[in-house]
C-alpha cells in the first residue's frame, strides 16, 4: 500500500521568511497529492491540492510542486505570518482506491 | 451546503467502557466516510472507510469497529476500551471519485 514520508517533523521560522515542507510517497499509482493546514484542538483543512497532470500549483503566498519521477512532492509558503503556525500534513491518493494516506506531519512555528 | 457533524466533542470512559462516535453529513448524498485517528503528536491513521450503506473497509486490525447505518451516517465503536485507544478521533467526507476531504471538528478521547 501507500506509504507517504514529510520532513521536517518540526520547522521553526522567522515572521517574513519562507517555509518549505517535503513529501515522499511510494505508489507510482498515486495521482492526487493534497496538503492539510491542522490548528489546535481542531479538524485539518485542506489549503491546497495538486494532481499528476501538472507540475506546480500556487495560491497566493503558498505553492505545490510535484516531481513524480522522483515520487516527491513539496509545500512552499512564502512571507510567513504568526497565523501559518499549525501542523501541515501532505498526503497521497492513488486512482484507483477511495482513500487518502497522509504523511506524519510537520509542526511549523512562526516567530514574530 | 455541505456540513459534517461530529459527536461528542469531548469523551472520558474508563478502561473496559464501551464507545460510540458519530458522525453525520448534510448536502449531500453518497459521500466516501473515512474515520481517522491522530494519537496525540502523531499523524493521521487510517481507520475505516465506506463507499455506501453497509460496505465498510478495515484498514487497521483492532478492537473498534464501524458500522454505516444509513447514507449520511458513520459510527465508530468499541465494546471494551483499551487505554491505547485514547486520541483524537475525526471523521471525514468525500465525494466518491474526488478524494477532496472535508473534515469535522474531531472527538477527543481520553481513556482511563
Amino acid at each position: 500500500g501507500e506509504n507517504v514520508e514529510q520532513h521536517p517533523s518540526t520547522l521553526s521560522v522567522q515572521e517574513g521568511d519562507s517555509a518549505v515542507i517535503k513529501c515522499t510517497y511510494s505508489d507510482s499509482a498515486s495521482n492526487y497529492f493534497p496538503w492539510y493546514k491542522q490548528e489546535l484542538g481542531k479538524g485539518p483543512q485542506l489549503i491546497i491540492d495538486i494532481r499528476s497532470n501538472v507540475g506546480e500549483k500556487k495560491d497566493q503566498r503558498i505553492a505545490v510542486t510535484l516531481n513524480k519521477t522522483a515520487k516527491h512532492f513539496s509545500l512552499h509558503i512564502t512571507e510567513t505570518q504568526p497565523e501559518d503556525s499549525a501542523v501541515y500534513f501532505c498526503a497521497a491518493s492513488p486512482a484507483s482506491y477511495d482513500k487518502v494516506i497522509f504523511g506524519p506531519g510537520t509542526s511549523l512555528s512562526v516567530i514574530p | 451546503s455541505q456540513t459534517i457533524h461530529q459527536w461528542p466533542a469531548t469523551l472520558v470512559q474508563p478502561v473496559g467502557s464501551p464507545l460510540s462516535l458519530e458522525c453525520t453529513v448534510e448536502g449531500t448524498s453518497n459521500p466516501n466516510l473515512y474515520w481517522y485517528r491522530q494519537a496525540a503528536g502523531r499523524g493521521l491513521q487510517l481507520l475505516f472507510y465506506s463507499v455506501g450503506i453497509g460496505q465498510i473497509s478495515s484498514e487497521v486490525p483492532q478492537n473498534l469497529s464501524a458500522s454505516r447505518p444509513q447514507d449520511r451516517q458513520f459510527i465508530l465503536s468499541s465494546k471494551k476500551l483499551l487505554l491505547s485507544d485514547s486520541g483524537f478521533y475525526l471523521c471525514a467526507w468525500s465525494v466518491g471519485g474526488a478524494n477532496v476531504l472535508t473534515f469535522g471538528a474531531g472527538s477527543r478521547l481520553t481513556v482511563l
